[in-house]
């Protein structure tokens, strides 16, 4: 099965970026999409389409693709953005759905 | 507004299985996939497969086929989707979630979600 790696955690103090990646190699054919996901909640998507935001989400979050990887980017990070963040792609055929084992971000 | 309402908690044994369903208001059900992802306890976000209302037609990732059946009811705008010979691994909350694109003018992008079913399976 297809495999997006992410690393398990960040952290980050208040005002400062955070920066998340998320490699796999159908990346370079396929979109990359962020999820945010806090304890007890449904995932909200922050970025879709590598670098779309979606009305709704503070302008402090971006996204960027190179390659095999995307990049989730928060800057000026704030407590509340302290959450789970999971990636999500698809195969080379578009087929199948995958998602990043998630990263959790820790504001300081 | 668009929204995805899901049923209620369950608790199951080792064995049995689980009938979730998602009823979708607010957008024309047949219009878009409805895929369904779990979260199980301290684990990340896992997905499921996905089912295409309008022709019934689905895909189920490798470790769920033959376990796992999606269905819809075009109906009453409600997908389904059925996990049997559960076991604990299975424990987790089911979310089914939608992504509504325009294909033209004016364009839109709306993601939505369920909040969730929290399936137990313990003896």
């Amino acid at each position: 099965s297809y495999e997006l790696t992410q690393p398990p955690s960040v952290s980050v103090s208040p005002g400062q970026t955070a920066t998340i990646t998320c490699s796999g190699d159908a990346l370079s054919k396929q979109f990359g999409y962020w999820y945010q996901r806090k304890p007890g909640q449904a995932p909200v998507v922050v970025i879709y389409k590598d670098n779309e935001r979606p009305s709704g989400i503070p302008d402090r979050f971006s996204g960027s693709s190179s390659g095999t990887t995307v990049t989730l980017t928060i800057s000026g990070v704030q407590a509340e953005d302290e959450a789970e963040y999971h990636c999500q792609s698809a195969d080379i055929s578009g087929t199948y759905v995958t998602f990043g084992g998630g990263t959790r971000l820790t504001v300081l | 507004q668009v929204q995805l309402l899901q049923s209620g908690a369950e608790v199951r044994k080792p064995g049995a299985s689980v009938k979730v369903s998602c009823k979708a208001s607010g957008y024309n059900f047949i219009d878009y996939y409805i895929h369904w992802v779990r979260q199980a306890p301290g684990q990340g976000l896992e997905w499921m497969g996905w089912i295409n209302p309008n022709s019934g037609a689905t895909e189920y990732a490798q470790k769920f086929q033959g376990r796992v059946t999606m269905t819809g009811d075009t109906s009453i705008s409600t997908a389904y989707m059925e996990v049997r010979s559960m076991t604990s691994d299975d424990t987790a909350t089911y979310y089914c979630h939608a992504v509504l694109e325009s294909t033209g003018t004016p364009y839109f992008y709306v993601d939505v979600w369920g909040k969730g079913t929290t399936v137990t399976v313990s003896s």
